[in-house]
């Protein structure tokens, strides 16, 4: 069974570009979180979709967006890039999500690699 | 945002000898997840805890749900080198998937 897959592995952009990531769940899965991680902040999360709907949303500004389409597969979107968003950023599947997300742990994919110069 | 304290910081043990590390928070948590981490992957469950006083295993792994919902530990019984790696803690407080991570706990088996 294929884990969670998360394209491209790494970017690099310039800041003030726009960048999108992409990620596919574990076959079955349909809640596809997003994470981010950095040396000083560790992993903090991002927000979570659950049959392409946002369930919840962590303490990050607008220009973080995501979406989540019929197939489980989500995207993520980060725009007018500054420097402080060089991280990785990991999306992580479940079984079920939102208020249906119990005894369902995630599962993580090998993240996405991105610097901002 | 919830702080979730993680000790040690970074452990260095001879290989065979028994880990334990743990997670404490100021929030009540309805599920605690075990996860390591290799550089350059991302993280891999290893345990996931759903009620109070719930002691799981898995192999060498053996993790508990502490009974005040507000910590969490795991033991790591006759370490390898293979054990090597970076160990955090998850809390979530709802029945969504917004988890809280600890700071993480580096731990270097050596031969």
């Amino acid at each position: 069974k294929a884990g969670v897959t998360q394209t491209p592995r790494y970017l690099i952009k310039t800041r003030g570009q726009q960048v999108t990531l992409s990620c596919s769940p574990i076959s079955g899965h349909r809640s596809v979180s997003w994470y981010q991680q950095t040396p000083g902040q560790g992993l903090q999360f991002l927000f979570e979709y659950f049959s392409e709907t946002q369930r919840n949303k962590g303490n990050f500004p607008g220009r973080f967006s995501g979406r989540q389409f019929s197939n489980s597969r989500s995207e993520m979107n980060v725009s007018t890039l500054e420097l402080g968003d060089s991280a990785l950023y990991l999306c992580a599947s479940s079984l079920f999500g939102g208020s249906q997300a119990v005894n369902s742990p995630l599962h993580f994919g090998n993240g996405t690699r991105l610097t901002v110069t | 945002g919830q702080q979730l304290n993680q000790s040690p910081q970074s452990m260095f043990i001879q290989e065979g000898e028994d880990v334990s590390m743990n997670c404490t928070s100021s929030s009540i948590f309805n599920t605690w997840l075990w996860y390591k981490q290799d550089p350059g992957e991302g993280p891999v469950l290893l345990i996931a805890l759903y009620k109070a006083g719930e002691l799981t295993s898995n192999g060498r792994l053996t993790a508990q749900f502490g009974i005040t919902r507000k910590d969490s530990f795991l033991n790591i019984s006759a370490s390898i080198p293979s054990d090597v790696g970076i160990y955090f803690c998850a809390g979530s407080t709802n029945t969504g998937n917004q988890f809280y991570f600890g700071t993480g706990t580096s731990l270097t088996v050596i031969p």
